[in-house]
């Protein structure tokens, strides 16, 4: 298992320009889930999906959008680049039995607007 | 809505010393998760330590514990043993469903520093 990868690893783009961040994972987990990482905010939940073809809005989701089309991938879409998402992206997995849960983090999309 | 609050932007420890870093939240809620994240310089995440609301008995890992108090609404990590490999960024984070839905709520997080 490659667990969950991110791709790219870095960034740049400049204002109005459009992008897809990708995150793919191969242990067949249900749930996955993109947030962004700003310095001194912590991380914040943008979109996430409990299935294939389900996604639904986190707390930040203005200016991305996302598709769920296979268990495996759910790419980040950046529609038109603004300075303000400028940030780390991190793309998670999961899978739950009972109260079992195992969770997954991609190793972080570096993004630069200019 | 929920809120996790990390009060201690950044922290210092000696090694081999413990340390505790606080976190506090805000829910209505009665039956929720906890977790405690470590976020080391490469930026992956890593789950510390995670607790279940409905369990009194607080969760240890190893060298890492928590001090859970559900009516004080505080979740702080214990970290004994402090080692050169604990320097990172720690995240409390809340979750209503286990981390299963991967929708977390994280604090602002606290930088450690372990100083050999």
């Amino acid at each position: 298992n490659a667990g969950v990868t991110q791709t790219p690893k870095f960034q740049v783009l400049k204002t109005g320009q459009s992008m897809t961040l990708q995150c793919a994972q191969d242990m067949n987990h249900e749930y996955m889930s993109w947030y962004r990482q700003d310095p001194g905010m912590g991380l914040r939940l943008i979109h996430y999906s409990v299935g294939a073809g389900i996604t639904d809005q986190g707390e930040v989701p203005n200016g991305y959008n996302v598709s769920r089309s296979t268990t495996e991938d759910f790419p980040l879409r950046l529609l038109s680049a603004a300075p303000s998402q400028t940030s780390v992206y991190f793309c998670a997995s999961s899978w739950a039995s009972g109260r079992a849960v195992v969770q997954f983090f991609g190793p972080g999309t570096r993004l630069t607007v200019l | 809505a929920q809120t996790v609050t990390q009060s201690q932007p950044e922290m210092s420890v000696q090694e081999a010393e413990t340390v505790t870093l606080s976190c506090t939240y805000d829910t209505s809620e009665n039956n929720y998760y906890l977790f405690w994240y470590k976020q080391p310089p490469s930026r992956q995440m890593i789950l510390v330590i995670r607790q279940e609301a409905y369990k009194q008995q607080n969760a240890t890992e190893n060298r890492f514990s928590v001090n859970f108090q559900k009516a004080a609404k505080s979740f702080s990590l214990k970290i004994s043993d402090s080692q050169l490999g604990d320097t990172a960024m720690y995240f409390c984070a809340f979750d209503l469903y286990g981390g299963a839905t991967n929708k977390l709520i994280f604090g602002t997080g606290t930088l450690l520093a372990v100083q050999p």
